[in-house]
C-alpha cells in the first residue's frame, strides 16, 4: 500500500467554480502534510502545509486535514485557468524526516 | 524562503558522453538532497539520496555506476550523469529540505536533459 494516495484525475472544473482535491494517507502517525502545485515542465512548488485537524484557509486556497479519517484536501475556490496544473500531496510520515508523494492530481479550468 | 537553485536547466548531449547536474542550497545547509527523475506526464520518481560527506543511498533500480551522486559540501550536490542514452532524456530535479522542516522541501527548477 502506498503511503499516500491520491486520485490521478484528471480533474476538470469550470472557471469560477470550487476545485477539490483529495489526498489520503496509510501513517496514522503522519504529522505535516503539503500541497504542491507543479505545471507541466516545471518543478513542484510549494502552496500550502497543514499539521493541526481542520481547515487552513490561504486566499483562494483551504487545506484541510482529517487525521481521525487519514484525509487530506486541497480546495481551490474562483478556480482560474492559470490554476490547471498538477497538485501533488506530501506526507512527512510519523518521524517527520521521510516525505512521501502521492502520484499528483491533474487539474484543468476550464474558461 | 529556502531556496534551491539548480543548473542548468535545459541540456543536450550526445549519446555516450557525460552531463553534471548542479544542485545548491542557497540560504540553508542541506545535509541531504534528493534527486528526482520525470518522465512526460508521469509522476516524481525518486532516484537518490545524497548525503553529506557519505555515499548516496539509491532507489531500487537506479543504476548507481550510471548516476554519481557527489555531495561534497553542505550546499551543494551533483549528480553526474554517464555514457548518457536516449532513454535517459527526463526532466531532472533536486530538492533540499531546510532545517525547518514544517516548510517541506524545497525544489530546484529543474534541468531537462535530452541525449541525441
Amino acid at each position: 500500500q502506498k503511503e499516500v494516495e491520491q486520485n490521478s484525475g484528471p480533474l476538470s472544473v469550470p472557471e469560477g467554480a470550487i476545485a477539490s482535491l483529495n489526498c489520503t494517507y496509510s501513517d496514522r502517525g503522519s504529522q505535516s502534510f503539503f500541497w504542491y502545485r507543479q505545471y507541466s515542465g516545471k518543478s513542484p512548488e510549494l502552496i500550502m502545509f497543514i499539521y493541526s485537524n481542520g481547515d487552513k484557509e490561504d486566499g483562494r486556497f483551504t487545506a484541510q486535514l482529517n487525521k481521525a479519517s487519514q484525509y487530506v484536501s486541497l480546495l481551490i475556490r474562483d478556480s482560474q485557468p492559470s490554476d490547471s496544473a498538477t497538485y501533488l500531496c506530501v506526507s512527512s510520515g510519523n518521524t517527520g524526516n521521510q516525505f512521501y508523494f502521492g502520484t499528483g492530481t491533474s487539474l484543468t479550468v476550464i474558461p | 524562503g529556502a531556496v534551491v537553485s539548480q543548473h542548468p536547466s535545459w541540456v543536450i548531449c550526445k549519446s555516450g558522453t557525460s552531463v553534471k547536474i548542479e544542485c545548491r542550497s542557497l540560504d540553508f545547509q542541506a545535509t541531504t538532497m534528493f534527486w528526482y527523475r520525470q518522465f512526460p506526464k508521469q509522476s516524481l520518481m525518486l532516484m537518490a539520496t545524497s548525503n553529506e560527506g557519505s555515499k548516496a543511498t539509491y532507489e531500487q533500480g537506479v543504476e548507481k555506476d550510471k548516476f554519481l551522486i557527489n555531495h561534497a559540501s553542505l550546499t551543494l550536490s551533483t549528480l553526474t550523469v554517464t555514457s548518457a542514452h536516449p532513454e535517459d532524456s527526463s526532466f531532472y530535479i533536486c530538492s533540499g529540505l531546510p532545517p525547518q522542516s514544517d516548510y517541506g522541501y524545497t525544489f530546484g527548477s529543474g534541468t531537462r536533459l535530452t541525449v541525441v
